[in-house]
């Protein structure tokens, strides 16, 4: 039973591109959360979704970033149109219950130039 | 909504000595409270959880945690650190009906 799967574990953007990031979770886990990790910061939570419903949203910028987890497929995180500020660390985490133990991804490093 | 804190940002102990990482959580019910530790680039992995029942906790590694209701704590404890312990250390609380929130985290140093 393979872990989170986060790909790409590195990905470099230019300013005003598209980055999207994958998500798949754990076999049988049908709750996803996002985060995103700033340098020298700790963890803020940005969405937790199940499948193809967004439960809560309130730790996703207004603008120009998404979520989504489809029936089939991966989860994506998606951030339109990047800045440098978007530069950090995004880290998936997957439960197979909604207050059980979460399983991390080992995270997709964004770097904006 | 649930929130927790983690008082220490840094802390440094030499190998050998006795740890104790502090967390204290804000949540109307009674939480669910994990550890996680992050070692640097890679993901977080969980050192221990707490539901119900015994408020001692033991995890991996040699590390337990304790739930004070009263102090609304949850602190993460090790009688002996050894240099493999240095990494990034993450409290978070989860409730029946609510996602989980994580702390800042605590960066622990150890000296030889």
């Amino acid at each position: 039973n393979a872990g989170v799967m986060q790909n790409p574990r590195h990905l470099v953007r230019r300013r005003g591109q598209e980055a999207r990031l994958r998500c798949s979770p754990m076999k049988g886990h049908s709750h996803v959360y996002w985060y995103r990790q700033l340098p020298e910061e700790g963890l803020k939570f940005m969405v937790y979704l199940q499948k193809e419903n967004i439960i809560d949203e309130s730790g996703m910028p207004k603008e120009r970033f998404s979520a989504e987890f489809p029936k089939e497929g991966p989860s994506i995180l998606r951030i339109q149109q990047v800045v440098r500020g978007d530069s950090a660390a995004y880290f998936c985490a997957s439960s197979p219950l909604r207050q059980d133990e979460a399983f991390f991804g080992q995270g997709t490093r964004l770097t904006v130039v | 909504a649930q929130s927790v804190t983690q008082p220490d940002i840094h802390i440094t102990v030499s190998e050998g000595a006795s740890l104790e990482l502090r967390c204290n959580y804000s949540y109307g019910a009674t939480p669910y409270l994990f550890w996680y530790v992050q070692s640097p680039g890679q993901g977080l992995q969980l050192l221990l959880k707490y539901f119900s029942g015994d408020t001692l906790v033991q995890g991996i590694k040699g590390f337990e945690a304790e739930f004070k209701r009263s102090q609304s704590s949850f602190n993460l404890r090790k009688p002996s650190v050894h240099w493999s312990d240095a990494a990034e250390y993450f409290c978070a609380v989860g409730g029946n009906n609510n996602d989980m929130r994580f702390g800042a985290g605590t960066r622990l140093t150890v000296k030889p």
